[in-house]
């Protein structure tokens, strides 16, 4: 049972616009989540954090929003540079200190 | 800093054979996590320490796999007798454990293929 979905496996995006990558839980205990972001032949790279306790947070050109009640978040992008190609994984935890769980990753292709 | 290291980068290896992985996380960190990756999925949890103690093993990580963290600070991963279903990336990352840091920050990566 995949506790993380993920359900776009890629996205198109014109540069200068915006990229949106949505990420679905199912675990209501789930209670911090994490975006990063892989290159091929790299390990993932940490972009952004959120906590439940907020429904918001921005990171220069980066902000995850949080929806409780709906089990759903988004990574917006803007505006969106080629060099944010790459696959993006959501990733979930129960409680501090918990193992992460991570979703299959959306492909984003952001073309000049 | 250097971020986390892993050693090797790529390993192939004959159906059978023990292989042994390295992880250096990044210093002062005292939690390190091993993490599996197939194509098309996400990383899959293994087991965690903090500092030298493990303190959570996955049920994908069978008998065949141990990992160990002697003083605290670099880790091993060894599959003995392994499978081609092994063949994946294993992936380290490292956290330094203060109350509210959950951000882990991974390594490049071994891409073990099994023949």
């Amino acid at each position: 049972d995949q506790q993380v979905k993920q359900n776009s496996p890629s996205l198109s995006v014109q540069e200068g616009r915006i990229s949106i990558l949505n990420c679905d839980y199912t675990n209501s205990m789930f209670d911090y989540f994490l975006w990063y972001k892989k290159y091929p032949a790299e390990g993932p790279t940490f972009l952004i954090s959120i906590s439940s306790i907020k429904d918001k947070n921005e990171d220069g050109r980066f902000t995850v929003f949080l929806n409780k009640s709906a089990k759903h978040l988004s990574l917006h992008i803007v505006p969106s540079q080629p060099g944010d190609s790459a696959v993006y994984f959501c990733a979930a935890s129960a409680g501090y200190g918990q193992n992460f769980v991570f979703g299959p990753g959306t492909r984003l292709s952001a073309l000049p | 800093d250097t971020g986390v290291s892993q050693d090797p980068r790529h390993k192939i290896t004959k159906r059978g054979q023990n292989v042994t992985f390295r992880c250096d996380p990044i210093s002062e960190h005292n939690r390190l996590y091993w993490y599996r990756q197939t194509l098309g999925q996400g990383p899959e949890f293994l087991t965690y320490f903090q500092n030298e103690a493990q303190l959570e093993k996955s049920r994908l990580l069978s008998d065949r796999f141990s990992a160990e963290r002697p003083k605290g600070s670099f880790s091993t991963l060894e599959i003995q007798r392994t499978e081609q279903g092994d063949s994946a990336m294993y992936l380290c990352a490292s956290s330094s454990g203060r109350q509210g840091a959950h951000e882990q920050y991974f390594g490049p990566g071994t891409r073990l293929t099994v023949t």
